[in-house]
């Protein structure tokens, strides 16, 4: 199993441009994550879905916008970028199972964005 | 709302000494409690968590936690570190009653020195 995987690895944008940061997994995770690492915060949630279809915000939402059209993908857009959105962004994935146990998060490796 | 506090920015240490990360955490309701490695250049891993039951968890590489209730504290300790150790450690919160969203604290590095 690959697991967790993001593309691209790094990305430099200019300020107003858009992309998407792609993650996608083969565990068949009901639950995805994305979060973004700055230096000296930890990490904060941005968007999570708990299954296709359904999405909802996080802690630090504003200026991106995420889907979940299959279980295995979990996109997350940025329109405009600005140079506040320079971070490392991980995707994730969890299971849940009916007696409400929540696994622990399975991590990609990250996507290294830079906003000029 | 749920928080975490890791004092210690970095935390350098030799080779074969004991280290403590300190972890804090304040919540009005019981919550559940991680500690994640960061291994340069990749993602999170679990290392370990407590649920429920002993208050004293260890993983398989000879690091464990204490949950202290009183002290709201969940420090990560190992007796004798080794250059491997080497990464960023980061202190996980959730609440019982929606376990999947975690709150993470600021991380901690540590550094091994031979």
């Amino acid at each position: 199993n690959a697991g967790v995987t993001q593309t691209p690895k790094f990305r430099i944008l200019k300020i107003g441009q858009s992309m998407t940061l792609q993650c996608t997994q083969d565990m068949n995770h009901n639950y995805m994550y994305w979060y973004r690492q700055d230096p000296g915060m930890g990490l904060k949630l941005i968007y999570y879905s708990v299954g296709a279809g359904i999405t909802d915000k996080g802690e630090v939402p504003n200026g991106y916008n995420v889907s979940r059209s299959t279980t295995e993908d979990f996109p997350l857009r940025l329109e405009l970028a600005a140079p506040s959105q320079t971070s490392v962004y991980f995707c994730a994935s969890s299971y849940t199972r009916e007696d409400g146990y929540n696994s622990p998060l399975h991590f990609g490796n990250g996507t290294r964005l830079t906003v000029t | 709302a749920q928080s975490v506090t890791q004092l210690d920015s970095q935390v350098p240490v030799f080779e074969e000494a004991p280290v403590e990360l300190r972890c804090n955490y304040s919540s009005s309701v019981s919550v559940y409690l991680f500690w994640y490695v960061q291994y340069p250049n990749q993602g999170l891993q679990l290392l370990l968590k407590y649920l429920s039951g002993s208050t004293l968890v260890k993983s398989i590489n000879g690091f464990e936690a204490e949950f202290n209730k009183s002290q709201t504290s969940f420090h990560l300790r190992k007796p004798s570190v080794h250059i491997s150790d080497t990464a960023e450690y980061f202190c996980a919160v959730t609440r019982m009653d929606s376990s999947y969203k975690l709150i993470f604290g600021s991380g901690t590095r540590l550094l091994v020195r031979p």
